[in-house]
């Protein structure tokens, strides 16, 4: 049974571009969150998908947006990146119906 | 936003010895998870607490929802080499279901 996967493990990119990760959440979920970990700290909710449609958000700019397919896999894009958004990105599966969410290893982005 | 504060920062004991940690929010959960991270890897669901005064094991693990549903407690009995990690709390809101986390617990246990 496959946990959550996701793609990149490790990216480097420059200040202003644009960057893409992928999420495929854990076999028979429908539910995928995303959070942002800064080094030293716990991770920050940005958004959570169910359905494709953005259900629930965080404290983030409209730089972060997502997308989530039919198969329920998801991504997380970041535009015009700053030297902050440097982090963990993380993405976590559940059912819609239950609480308890299960995470992937993390993207490590650098944006230099 | 809600915050959680999660105590103590860091702990540093001898193998055999048992570990308690604890996180306090200035808002209400409905829920309670502990989970562990360990260096590039994601969090790790260790237990998850759905009522008020409910007591949870996981083998060595405890953990225990608050009463006042403002607090949590994880007790980590007969510490072995492997706990080493970063522990972490997580509450969800009475609406939703966005996890908030604590800063976490950094435990070192030494041979």
């Amino acid at each position: 049974d496959a946990g959550v996967t996701q793609s990149p493990t490790h990216l480097i990119k420059t200040r202003g571009q644009q960057v893409t990760l992928r999420c495929s959440p854990k076999s028979g979920h429908d539910t995928v969150s995303w959070y942002q970990q800064a080094l030293g700290q716990g991770p920050q909710f940005i958004f959570q998908y169910y359905e494709e449609e953005e259900r629930q958000r965080g404290n983030f700019p409209d730089r972060f947006s997502g997308h989530q397919f039919p198969n329920y896999s998801s991504e997380l894009n970041v535009n015009a990146l700053l030297l902050g958004d440097s982090a963990l990105y993380l993405c976590a599966s559940s059912l819609v119906s239950e609480y308890e969410q299960y995470f992937g290893p993390g993207t490590r982005l650098t944006v230099t | 936003g809600q915050q959680l504060n999660q105590s103590p920062q860091s702990m540093f004991i001898q193998e055999g010895e048992d570990v308690s940690m604890n996180c306090t929010s200035s808002s209400i959960f409905n829920t309670w998870l502990w989970y562990k991270q360990e260096p590039g890897e994601g969090p790790v669901l260790l237990i998850a607490l759905y009522k008020a005064g409910e007591l949870t094991s996981n083998g060595r693990l405890t953990a225990q929802f608050g009463i006042t549903r403002k607090d949590s407690f994880l007790n980590i009995s007969a510490s072995i080499p492997s706990d080493v990690g970063i522990y972490f709390c997580a509450g969800r809101e009475t609406s939703g279901s966005r996890l908030t986390f604590g800063e976490g617990t950094q435990l070192t246990v030494n041979p």
